[in-house]
């Protein structure tokens, strides 16, 4: 099956700090997204990338969609104590009703 | 803002027993979806419902489970005979179901089931 790996899996960072996470895959993807997880919710979408090479910002946070498909990279700047959470690449096929494979994650946690 | 909400938030039951959890997906939205999370690891799709009928489902969605949306409002997957390893976050989502690529799944807050 596809498997979509991150890196790293655990990071502690302080306040302020920018931080940087990546996400690798087995198979191309026609759209990539990034999700946030906060304990006991639900993937809430932060970012969604529709073209390979594509640079998109939403606020602090700034993703992009690898040339080859098969890739993509989360930056968060200038960190906040709300950003702790776990931090979900995934990817998806043209149509948005397609299903969603999820990374394994990388869990934020920030220092005050 | 409309949001997808599930209930019940947390279900414990004993195996063997059959439980049915509940959500409401976005009242304009057409598509719906069940996902699963086993407790620290990712999120895994279990199944998608177009039209009262199944899309797409994963291999974890065997003849265990089945979907229903018995109204106009919810939608509902059951689990026959509940095992040790079903105990998960399972999460409803939703979408428009335009095709567009920029059509988004949105996901409710999840139901917790342990299973004893």
């Amino acid at each position: 099956g596809q498997q979509l790996n991150q890196s790293p899996q655990s990071m502690f960072i302080q306040e302020g700090e920018d931080v940087s996470m990546n996400c690798t895959s087995s198979s191309i993807f026609n759209t990539w997204l990034w999700y946030k997880q906060d304990p006991g919710e639900g993937p809430v979408l932060l970012i969604a990338l529709y073209k390979a090479g594509e640079l998109t910002s939403n606020g602090r946070l700034t993703a992009q969609f690898g040339i080859t498909r098969k890739d993509s990279f989360l930056n968060i700047s200038a960190s906040i104590p709300s950003d702790v959470g776990i931090y979900f690449c995934a990817g998806r096929g043209w149509g948005g009703y397609q299903k969603v494979t999820f990374g394994t994650g990388t869990k934020l946690q920030v220092i005050p | 803002e409309p949001e997808v909400t599930q209930t019940p938030s947390h279900q414990v039951t004993q195996m063997g027993q059959e439980v049915i959890l509940r959500c409401v997906p976005i009242s304009n939205h057409l598509y719906f979806y069940w996902y699963r999370q086993i407790l620290g690891q990712k999120v895994e799709f279990l199944v998608s419902f177009y039209n009262n009928e199944i899309s797409e489902k994963s291999e974890i969605f065997d003849d265990q489970f089945s979907v229903e949306r018995p109204d106009g409002s919810n939608f509902t997957l059951k689990i026959r005979s509940t095992k040790l390893e079903d105990s998960a976050m399972y999460f409803c989502a939703s979408s428009m179901g335009t095709g567009s690529v920029t059509d988004t799944q949105y996901f409710g807050p999840g139901t917790r089931l342990t299973v004893l």
